[in-house]
């Protein structure tokens, strides 16, 4: 069963600064490795999705990258904003099924 | 619909009781996914459709749990005898089908269950 952790679980950063989300992951027969928001009382917005063949993907801010062989991703958002305040969830797939993580709770203080 | 819609938005039961939940996923979406949301913790699977099928129903939790699709579009998820440890936020999602090689899914705002 593939097992998905986040770290940290909670993060508060002053605005401007560089956010790096982690993400771990056990079994690395991925499709593909997807990282979402969640704002409160809403549903998941998909951010960026990175095939199992990629290594990073782009965004404007956000940057994702993939190293399967060691199961980790990771999420880096280049000057913060308070905007980007939320919840974010890192799921891997395999066929029709995710499996999240417990989510990161960022923080941006204005 | 434009977006994933999940009906109602808050329902609080008292134990025992049955509930149902609504998902009308995004017209065209054959695939549509139910999740569960506990506090703190990450996102269960529970159920996915094809169509109206579900191959894969390993994620209900016990036999309270049910779900069912019909034409293809409209899914209801039904918990009976509601337990306290049922609360929690379902969220269904859609996608344009099955296979998440490319595949996106569409999530709804989710239905938040608090079971007293």
């Amino acid at each position: 069963k593939q097992e998905v952790t986040q770290i940290p679980a909670a993060l508060s950063v002053p605005e401007g600064e560089n956010l790096v989300l982690n993400c771990s992951f056990t079994d690395s027969a991925i499709y593909n490795l997807q990282w979402f928001r969640q704002d409160p009382g809403k549903g998941l917005t998909s951010l960026l999705l990175i095939q199992s063949s990629q290594r990073e993907q782009t965004s404007g801010r956000l940057n994702a990258s993939l190293d399967k062989s060691s199961g980790r991703s990771t999420l880096y958002i280049a000057a913060s904003q308070p905007g980007d305040s939320a919840t974010y969830l890192c799921a891997s797939s395999n066929d029709y099924k995710l499996s999240f993580g417990a989510g990161t709770t960022v923080t941006v203080r204005a | 619909g434009a977006g994933v819609s999940q009906s109602p938005s808050n329902k609080v039961t008292e134990k025992g009781k049955d509930v149902e939940l609504r998902c009308d996923p995004i017209s065209g979406h054959t695939a549509l996914y139910w999740y569960r949301q506990s506090l703190g913790q990450g996102l269960e699977f529970l159920i996915y459709f094809q169509g109206n099928s579900a191959p894969d129903k390993s994620g209900l939790p016990s036999d309270r749990f049910s779900a069912e699709r019909t034409g293809g579009s409209v899914s209801t998820l039904t918990i009976q005898r509601t337990q306290q440890e049922d609360s929690a936020v379902y969220l269904c999602a859609s996608s344009l089908s099955a296979g998440l090689r490319a595949n996106v899914l569409t999530f709804g705002a989710g239905s938040r269950l608090t079971v007293l």
